[in-house]
């Protein structure tokens, strides 16, 4: 299996602007859970996902932030307008959501935004 | 709510030396541990995990004990390598969030020097 992907790898854009970030889940896994990693703050959980459907989101920062999960196979986290203060990295983890279990990462995004 | 506290870092250590990363939790009912690693550039992977009171997680010659009594799951090896320079992340998932939501803490820094 080739693992959690996650798109793009590094993103760099202006404040103001929006922008998208895109993950592609274990073929099977049936959670889906968006998280931040930044320096001050570690990692946060933003949102997640079961059999497509919004479960928590609590950990969702402000309004300016969005997900989605429209198939089983694909969800996206958009930002709109970014702010310099949204640059982190982004991780998508996928788990299959049998017994006590593990969550398998994506690579993450490397988000920048001037 | 549940948390999850380990030593600060970062922890340097020359190589075939001891390893010990602290860890205690805090948690209602009975949670299952988990250590997670991530090399530079990249996601968190599952290193170890136990699930229930006494349970030794290993992997790769690492160690963890779930010690309920002590609420404590500390991270062992007993002769570290230069490819082990990661950073280590203590966590937990129990009912509260269906064992599939995931308190991690803040991270463990493990720089490795020959």
């Amino acid at each position: 299996d080739a693992g959690v992907i996650q798109s793009p790898r590094h993103e760099v854009t202006e404040m103001g602007q929006e922008v998208t970030l895109r993950c592609k889940p274990i073929s099977g896994h049936d959670y889906l859970f968006w998280y931040r990693q930044t320096m001050m703050r570690g990692l946060e959980l933003l949102i997640y996902f079961n059999n497509n459907v919004p479960i928590d989101d609590s950990g969702m920062p402000e309004d300016r932030f969005s997900a989605k999960m429209p198939n089983a196979s694909f969800s996206t986290l958009k930002i709109q307008p970014s702010e310099p203060r949204d640059s982190a990295v982004y991780f998508c983890a996928s788990s299959t959501g049998q017994g006590k279990n593990e969550q398998f990462f994506g690579p993450g995004t490397r988000l920048t935004v001037l | 709510g549940n948390s999850v506290t380990q030593m600060e870092g970062p922890v340097t250590l020359s190589e075939e030396a001891f390893l010990t990363i602290n860890c205690t939790y805090t948690a209602t009912g009975y949670p299952s541990l988990f250590w997670y690693v991530q090399y530079p550039g990249e996601g968190l992977q599952l290193l170890l995990k136990a699930t229930k009171a006494d349970d030794k997680g290993s992997n790769k010659g690492f160690e963890a004990t779930y010690r309920k009594e002590t609420t404590s799951f500390h991270l062992e090896k007993g002769s570290v390598q230069v490819s082990d320079s990661a950073v280590y992340f203590c966590a937990l998932s129990d009912a509260s969030g269906g064992y599939q939501k995931v308190t991690f803490g803040t991270g463990t820094k493990l720089q490795v020097i020959p």
